[in-house]
């Protein structure tokens, strides 16, 4: 079956641009996990959705980042005023919600702030 | 707080020679911990899990992995090195009360030489 698949691979934006990052997990899966990972560094939680709701934001960095999951499916994360700190591959995860679940992770969107 | 430490941020081998990745956690209660693998250009993939049952664990392509609770220690082994095992590996624990997000180590890269 189809795995979980990032849309755009790659974006580049100049500093102060929105951009937003798709994300369409494994059907069927109730839980999806963004993260995101810098360079030479290991991957950081940002947000985790069960069904539509965000069920933990606590890893978005601040109040520019935003994630919505409206159908409980494909989630949409959001960075507004985009800064050059943001460049990044952001990863998403879909799983069954469980500690004891695998997660299984997209290709990642690579962002890059000019 | 759950943490993972590695070790060493980087590992060289010979091709044929046994692998030996280390992992350290800090939990205040019985994790679930994985191994994940990260070729160049390419997803993560998960190697195996530990979720207090066997403590020995077997996982993909040869690499097996001991949780030793009195250590607090969780380390990846292989005993004959491929040149296509060399990749970025990352030791992960799983938060068991906030929907099973990931908290990943800083990552381990593995070089072969033929």
């Amino acid at each position: 079956g189809a795995g979980v698949s990032q849309t755009p691979s790659n974006k580049v934006t100049e500093k102060g641009k929105y951009v937003e990052l798709r994300c369409d997990p494994i059907s069927g899966h109730t839980a999806l996990y963004w993260y995101r990972q810098s360079l030479g560094q290991g991957p950081e939680f940002l947000i985790y959705f069960q069904g539509t709701g965000a069920a933990d934001d606590s890893g978005l960095p601040n109040d520019r980042f935003f994630a919505v999951r409206p159908e409980g499916s494909v989630s949409t994360l959001k960075i507004q005023r985009t800064e050059r700190g943001d460049s990044a591959v952001y990863l998403c995860a879909s799983g069954r919600g469980s500690s004891y679940n695998e997660q299984f992770f997209g290709p990642g969107t690579r962002l890059t702030v000019l | 707080a759950q943490s993972v430490t590695q070790l060493d941020s980087h590992v060289s081998v010979s091709e044929g020679t046994p692998v030996l990745l280390r992992c350290n956690y800090s939990s205040s209660y019985s994790p679930s911990l994985f191994w994940y693998v990260q070729h160049p250009n390419k997803g993560l993939q998960l190697l195996l899990k530990y979720t207090s049952a066997a403590t020995l664990v077997k996982g993909i392509n040869g690499f097996e992995a001991e949780f030793k609770k009195s250590e607090t220690s969780f380390h990846l082994t292989k005993p004959s090195a491929h040149m296509s095992d060399a990749a970025e590996y990352f030791c992960v624990v799983s938060d068991q009360n906030q929907g099973g997000k990931l908290i990943f180590g800083q990552g381990t890269e593995l070089s072969v030489k033929p």
